[in-house]
């Protein structure tokens, strides 16, 4: 089983409104990762979670806020964002250091609006 | 950082014929994949593929590391192949801080 799952697939927020995307997988992996696709451009790496700690934040302002509570689960919670935050917003995971490849496996992502 | 670069941007090609995409990337790789990332947005993976070279079907991956280039071959393409190719790369921090290339984006005719 290679599958990541998101929740929710589409989600409409006001600019006020804070909410919760979801990820979870299992297939050991211990390395998660949150990325930002706008339209007709690549994935853009925002946070990389490993071992449940922050390893990586690519200078993400902090209307996005990653939380990894156990090693199947990672969420971003949302507050405050902007129009141009809407985007779609990818969850991959994979091995962790020590576990061996880095294969990265992507979910289906969130369709995020922002209005 | 490590940059990632594609190319073609853009390709059309007739049903049946063959493609070849290419991918640079600036600095040696732990990591280096190759998704399709269908009309829905799902990122498929098509090959991990650091060194060497792997065969699925009709498509093939070969990377030579010490010269930092990928290519992804697609034979007898079908309308199906169409969509956007990503070429995806991670340094030396262990492979995690993955860079994706901009993309080939692929049109294949009936």
């Amino acid at each position: 089983d290679t599958e990541v799952t998101q929740t929710p697939k589409h989600l409409v927020m006001g600019m006020t409104n804070k909410k919760s995307l979801k990820c979870e997988q299992h297939m050991g992996h211990r390395a998660m990762y949150w990325y930002k696709q706008k339209a007709k451009k690549p994935p853009e790496l925002m946070f990389v979670y490993s071992y449940e700690k922050l390893s990586i934040n690519e200078s993400v302002p902090s209307r996005f806020s990653p939380e990894c509570p156990n090693s199947s689960l990672l969420n971003l919670h949302l507050h405050a964002l902007q129009p141009e935050d809407s985007a779609l917003y990818l969850c991959a995971s994979s091995q962790g250091p020590g576990q061996g490849s880095t294969e990265a496996f992507f979910g289906q992502g969130t369709r995020l609006t922002v209005v | 950082g490590i940059q990632v670069e594609q190319s073609p941007p853009d390709l059309i090609l007739q049903e049946g014929a063959n493609s070849t995409l290419r991918c640079n990337f600036s600095d040696s790789v732990n990591n280096l994949q190759w998704f399709h990332q269908n009309p829905w947005g799902q990122l498929i993976n098509l090959f991990y593929i650091p060194s060497g070279t792997k065969q699925n079907g009709r498509l093939s991956a070969t990377t030579v590391a010490t010269e930092r280039y990928s290519l992804l071959y697609i034979s007898s393409s079908q309308t199906t192949d169409s969509g956007v190719y990503f070429c995806a790369a991670g340094g030396n921090t262990g492979g995690f801080k993955t860079i994706f290339g901009a993309g080939t984006r692929l049109f294949v005719k009936a």
